[in-house]
């Protein structure tokens, strides 16, 4: 079955440290992937996608995320963390060839403290 | 913001009723996907349109049903509302129906189903 993992429910940083949250996924071929934050009450705001190319990707705010095709990971890292980046993440497959149908994981949520 | 509005907001039905929510969809698309998301879940889709026609569906039962208008907004129609259906429900929109291009999202309805 296809599915995305986030691991961790929740990631606690302080401010101005670096921060790391955690994808993994289980699909056939070679899927387009996508990080997506939510704030509350909120809809889901698009950070980054991977197609094909360079494994390091670079996105909105900051953002980035490394993919790894032998470890079937695409994890977001920021070098710096902010108060204001404190939101809900989701990671999102799209599987080759399955139209537009995201798959997402759970969510994890990041608390960045002052 | 996004470009892809929702209404209502917020929605408070009982058991057995039916709903519509609709979506307008980001100036120059021609596709839109909906998705439910239960609370503490990522989200989970239900299906897609592109060009008026479904282009895909996820693991939801026949009472769920859509339209996609020549303007290419669209709405969600829920018949014989159940409890499990009280969720936020997101609409996104992408161009050119291609496996690559972005869903922008908007910010949900929130149905509640007594």
């Amino acid at each position: 079955a296809q599915s995305v993992a986030q691991p961790e429910d929740q990631v606690n940083v302080a401010e101005g440290n670096p921060l790391t949250v955690k994808c993994t996924y289980s699909v056939s071929g070679n899927p387009y992937l996508f990080w997506y934050v939510q704030y509350p009450n909120r809809g889901l705001q698009f950070l980054l996608k991977y197609i094909t190319g360079d494994n390091l990707v670079k996105g909105s705010y900051g953002f980035e995320a490394e993919f790894n095709k032998s470890q079937t990971s695409f994890h977001l890292k920021k070098p710096s963390a902010l108060v204001s980046d404190s939101a809900l993440y989701f990671c999102a497959v799209r599987p080759y060839n399955q139209g537009g149908k995201l798959i997402f994981g759970q969510g994890t949520e990041l608390s960045v403290k002052p | 913001e996004t470009g892809v509005t929702q209404s209502p907001t917020h929605l408070i039905k009982t058991r057995g009723q039916q709903v519509t929510l609709r979506c307008s969809s980001q100036s120059g698309h021609n596709t839109v996907s909906w998705y439910q998301q239960a609370l503490g879940q990522g989200p989970q889709f239900i299906f897609q349109y592109y060009r008026e026609e479904e282009n895909g569906r996820g693991n939801f039962p026949p009472r769920f049903s859509g339209l996609q208008f020549p303007n290419y907004s669209s709405e969600l129609n829920v018949n014989a509302l159940e409890l499990d259906d009280s969720a936020l429900y997101l609409c996104a929109s992408s161009g050119q129906g291609g496996v690559k291009n972005i869903q922008y999202f908007g910010a949900g309805t929130r149905l509640s189903v007594l």
